[in-house]
């Protein structure tokens, strides 16, 4: 029982390179969504999926892109990556309306040097 | 907007001592609320959630948690604290008409003291 997968769970990029983060679920989950952590200002959405094929922005989606091809995968893309995107990273499924939890994965450290 | 608000930072209690988290919520309707707590490098794991009905919830690992709608608030309880049970605690809001996105507080950090 996998749950949420996210790929890979650290990483180190230099100003301005690019980089795809990976989240799969094998639930079925309707919804996915990518939350990164920091310090002192808990988690904030960035994208979140409500179903394959769609996606929206969440809070905090500026420098990011995410698809959602497949129902089971939600990227999240970095084109040009900046010391300010340091932070680890948290993808999240949950079910359809009926039963409203999220199931996290366990993160992804992304330190943009 | 919806918003998520967690007073205490960080809170220290003795093992055994009783505990409260608080939790105040800024939402339009009736909101979807729930309780996370995050172990050291870990992802964040539901403890209750509370759609609709009874106020107080109960959860696992022995939390509960009450409603006040007048209060706005959904705090966090436990009678008798484990040193298990230092960790971060976070409050979240859902709601299904904003696409099932969900809000979190900033956070308690919570120390046990043996």
């Amino acid at each position: 029982n996998a749950g949420v997968t996210q790929t890979p769970k650290f990483r180190v990029l230099k100003t301005g390179q690019s980089m795809t983060l990976l989240c799969a679920q094998d639930m079925n989950h309707e919804y996915m969504y990518w939350y990164r952590q920091d310090p002192g200002m808990g988690l904030r959405l960035i994208h979140y999926s409500v179903g394959e094929g769609t996606t929206a922005k969440g809070e905090v989606p500026d420098g990011y892109n995410v698809s959602r091809l497949k129902k089971q995968n939600f990227l999240l893309g970095l084109e040009s990556a900046a010391p300010s995107q340091t932070s680890v990273y948290f993808c999240a499924s949950s079910p359809t309306v009926e039963d409203e939890k999220l199931f996290f994965g366990s993160g992804t450290q992304l330190s943009v040097l | 907007a919806q918003s998520v608000t967690q007073p205490d930072i960080h809170i220290t209690v003795s093992e055994g001592a009783s505990l409260e988290l608080r939790c105040n919520y800024s939402y339009g309707a009736t909101p979807y609320l729930f309780w996370y707590v995050q172990s050291p490098g870990q992802g964040l794991q539901l403890l209750l959630k509370y759609f609709s009905g009874d106020t107080l919830v109960q959860g696992i690992k022995g939390f509960e948690a009450e409603f006040k709608r007048s209060q706005s608030s959904f705090n966090l309880r436990k009678p008798s604290v484990h040193w298990s049970d230092a960790a971060e605690y976070f409050c979240a809001v859902g709601a299904q008409n904003t696409g099932n996105q969900f809000y979190f507080g900033t956070g308690t950090s919570l120390t046990v003291i043996p």
